[in-house]
Formats: C-alpha cells, structure tokens, sequence
C-alpha cells in the first residue's frame, strides 16, 4: 500500500533562507509523487510532479523537488525563501493502477522576515 | 468551466441535519475525486469517479455519506445526521486520465463544513 511520511507539521524559515521540506513514501511498485501546495482559503495547486522521467523536478515559484528511489525520498527545496512561499504543503504519492493520491499530513510554512 | 467550483464556500450546520455540498468538475475531466481535510490532518480519500464505471467508494467513513455524479457532469457529496466530528473542509478534485498516467488533479477550493 502507498503512504507517505512528511515529518514537523509547522516548519519556520527565514526569509531569503533555503526551504526544505521532507517527504518520504512507501510503495510496492514505481511510484507517481507530487507537491501540492494550499495558500490560505485556497484549494490545492500543483507545484511539481515526478512521473518516471528526469529525477530532478523543476515547479513553479522556484521549488523543485529530486527523486530518490534508494531513500524513497521526494523532498522539497527552494533556495531562497520569499514572504509569499507561506502556505501548507502537502506531498502525495499514487501507484501505477491505482486511482488514488495518498497525501501526508502536510507541512505549514511559516517566512519569518 | 476554467477551474473545478464547489458551493457552497462555507456551511455551517446543526448536528443532526442532512447537508448536501456540490462540485461542478473542469468540462471534459472524466475523473472527479472527495477528500476531507480536517485540521491539523492530511487530506483523508472518500470516493472516486472514472466515467460510468462503477464509484470506488472505499473511502466513505460511514453509511451517512453518499455521493452521485451524473455522467461525467457535477457531482454532490451528501451527509446524512451530521454529527460534530464531520467538521472539516471537503475538497472537490477532476482530471482528464487515470492516475497512472501521472495526470494529477485539480483542486476546487473546498466547502468549510461546521456542525455546531
């Protein structure tokens, strides 16, 4: 069964800082892994997806995220942090035949200026 | 239409009332998915739609939720006898494929669901 681990629900960083955000996934086969983003009062929006291609992703707003089949790792980063990157950040995973994303617990963003 | 809508925005309700919450998918998107996001908690799967087949349901916590698409059309999510434990905000999603092409989702901004 897919699941996915993202570890610290509230995540601080200085402005102008790096953004890290962990995400680690179980799956039986390859997996489909995204980044989702929520600003406040706002639906879900895709910033990157890995669907077997090149394992180092480019999103929007400057995040990217590379992945790592011998860590089952998919983290996020972004190299400088700005005010609007405040939000919560969800990382999802989903299996080939399966119609499902499973989503982690999320991480909320706070940009300290 | 452009995005996936869902009305209404905020609901709030008295426990024990039936409640009905409605999403409207992108025109041409063949699968339309339910999550519940309560706080503090990931977004928990309730149920799915792909075409005419059949809805994978697997989701649903209780036999008070429903959900009814027609076609490939708008799609209501009803519960029945809400109880307080239902508060959370319920997001609506469509895409054009089955997810094992990677096609991903898009999100509508969700119904803030309140049982007081």
């Amino acid at each position: 069964a897919q699941s996915v681990t993202q570890l610290g629900s509230h995540v601080s960083v200085s402005e102008g800082a790096l953004v890290l955000l962990r995400c680690n996934y179980s799956s039986s086969v390859p997996p489909y892994l995204f980044w989702y983003v929520q600003y406040p009062n706002q639906g879900l929006q895709l910033l990157l997806k890995y669907t077997s291609a090149a394992t180092l992703v480019k999103g929007i707003n400057g995040f990217e995220a590379e992945f790592k089949k011998s860590e089952t790792s998919f983290h996020l980063t972004k190299p400088s942090a700005h005010m609007s990157d405040a939000a919560e950040y969800f990382c999802a995973v989903s299996e080939k035949g399966n119609n499902r994303l499973a989503f982690g617990k999320g991480n909320q963003v706070v940009v300290i200026p | 239409g452009a995005g996936v809508s869902q009305s209404p925005s905020n609901k709030v309700t008295e426990k024990g009332k039936d409640v009905e919450l409605r999403c409207d998918p992108i025109s041409g998107h063949t699968a339309l998915y339910w999550y519940r996001q309560r706080l503090g908690q990931g977004l928990e799967f309730l149920i799915y739609f792909q075409g005419n087949s059949a809805p994978d349901k697997s989701g649903l916590p209780s036999d008070r939720f429903s959900a009814e698409r027609t076609g490939e059309s708008v799609s209501t999510l009803t519960i029945q006898r809400t109880q307080q434990e239902d508060s959370a905000v319920y997001l609506c999603a469509s895409s054009l494929a089955q997810m094992e092409q990677g096609a991903g989702y898009t999100f509508g901004s969700g119904t803030r669901l309140t049982v007081v």
